[in-house]
């Protein structure tokens, strides 16, 4: 079955420190990889994606993810951490060939402390 | 470019009655899905439109249905409305065919009592 895991409900991390919220994937073929943040009452946000190319890739806000294939995982990175990341994060997979589908993990709160 | 909106965007139903969600993508974009969030089943696939046409379907039953108009904009309607269906459905637009990054609205907040 295609699935996304977060394995963290939370991560914790203090204003100025890097920052990883951790995926992994679970897709047969070259699936595209996504980032996406939700702030309270809102929509999900665009962060990044991954389709092809480069294994880093950077995105909205500071953030950057690292695709490695042969662990299947996309970990979303940060350098320093504001308080204002604090957040709901969601990893995303469209596996090949399904058209405008999502699979999503369950999430990881980012709580940034000042 | 405005964002993708929908309405209304809160919503208190009675069990059993039914309900319609409106979504109008981003202008030019032509894919719209739809996706239902709770806390307990997180987010879930319920279906994609492209030009008037559902391509793609998730596991949800039959009382969750969906359409789109030559104008890109969709709607889904619930029918018999359950507890369960008590949720956050979003809503997002790609400029298709493509499955890249989609683009969210702001949600509808449905409650049924």
């Amino acid at each position: 079955a295609q699935s996304v895991a977060q394995p963290e409900d939370q991560v914790n991390v203090a204003e100025g420190n890097p920052l990883t919220v951790k995926c992994t994937y679970s897709v047969s073929g070259n699936p595209y990889l996504f980032w996406y943040v939700q702030y309270p009452n809102r929509g999900l946000q665009f962060l990044l994606k991954y389709i092809t190319g480069d294994n880093l890739v950077k995105g909205s806000y500071g953030f950057e993810a690292e695709f490695n294939k042969s662990q299947t995982s996309f970990h979303l990175k940060k350098p320093s951490a504001l308080v204002s990341d604090s957040a709901l994060y969601f990893c995303a997979v469209s596996p090949p060939g399904n058209t405008g589908k999502l699979i999503f993990g369950q999430g990881t709160t980012l709580q940034v402390k000042p | 470019k405005a964002g993708v909106t929908q309405t209304p965007r809160y919503l208190i139903k009675t069990r059993g009655q039914q309900v319609t969600l409106s979504c109008s993508p981003i202008s030019g974009h032509r894919s719209v899905s739809w996706y239902q969030q709770t806390p307990g089943q997180g987010l879930q696939f319920l279906f994609e439109y492209f030009s008037e046409t559902q391509r793609n379907k998730g596991n949800f039953p039959g009382r969750f249905s969906g359409r789109q108009f030559s104008n890109s904009r969709s709607e889904m309607n619930v029918s018999t409305l359950e507890l369960g269906d008590s949720a956050l459905y979003l809503c997002a637009s790609t400029p298709a065919p493509e499955s890249y990054e989609q683009y969210f609205g702001p949600g509808t907040r449905l409650t049924v009592t």
